[in-house]
């Protein structure tokens, strides 16, 4: 069974600097997508970025990009230029890319706060 | 589209009674999912379906949760009789097979049994 670790229970950023928040991953699969999902107080689930394992280019949006080291099972998501609308609560999540498993995986998340 | 939808939004039970939650899946998606989070045991997968048929139901806790998906367009999750524990938000979300693998998640119902 594929396993998400976040080993960061909380981080804390200064207003429009730079974050990186921690993700690993165990599977024995070859083909897999991650994610990093995005929850607010609000509780929406928000998707902020995903990354196909096949792809070696690291995934970017905007002020978000991510560090994908496939050998090392590992993805963090670097947050550039924070704002204040960044603070959260940060889950990485993986969806294996065979047909018949569709369950995605969540780690247990990073709360992210923004120092103004 | 309207996303995928939940009602309601909050659920104050008393223990015993019995809860209902539905949701409404974005159009066109053949995956629907069923997800609990709590604190404790952070978010777990309850169930999901792919066209209407449930696939795998290995996270629902006990016989007193069941879920259904009567259409494509609607699925409840009910647990008889509710317990405190039972607290908590259960989400939905919808995807479409081949559409990026991207999942779409409701707003949730945060279920408070007392």
């Amino acid at each position: 069974a594929q396993t998400v670790t976040q080993s960061q229970p909380e981080m804390s950023v200064q207003e429009a600097e730079t974050v990186t928040l921690s993700c690993t991953y165990d599977t024995s699969e070859s083909d897999y997508y991650l994610f990093w999902y995005k929850q607010p107080p609000s509780r929406q689930m928000i998707l902020v970025i995903r990354q196909e394992a096949y792809k070696q280019q690291n995934a970017t949006e905007n002020r978000f990009s991510v560090n994908f080291q496939k050998a090392a099972k590992s993805f963090s998501l670097k947050i550039s230029d924070s704002q204040l609308g960044d603070a959260a609560m940060y889950f990485c999540a993986y969806r294996s890319a065979g047909f018949g498993n569709e369950k995605l995986t969540f780690g247990t998340g990073t709360r992210l706060t923004i120092i103004p | 589209d309207a996303g995928v939808i939940q009602s309601p939004r909050h659920e104050v039970t008393e223990m015993g009674q019995e809860v209902t939650l539905r949701c409404k899946p974005i159009s066109g998606h053949d995956y629907l999912f069923w997800y609990r989070q709590t604190m404790m045991r952070g978010l777990e997968l309850l169930i999901y379906f792919n066209n209407n048929v449930p696939i795998d139901d290995s996270g629902m806790p006990e016989d007193r949760f069941s879920a259904k998906m009567p259409n494509a367009s609607f699925s409840t999750l009910k647990i008889q009789p509710s317990e405190p524990r039972d607290s908590a938000v259960y989400f939905c979300a919808s995807s479409l097979r081949g559409q990026e693998s991207v999942y779409t998640f409701g707003s949730g119902t945060r279920l408070t049994v007392v």
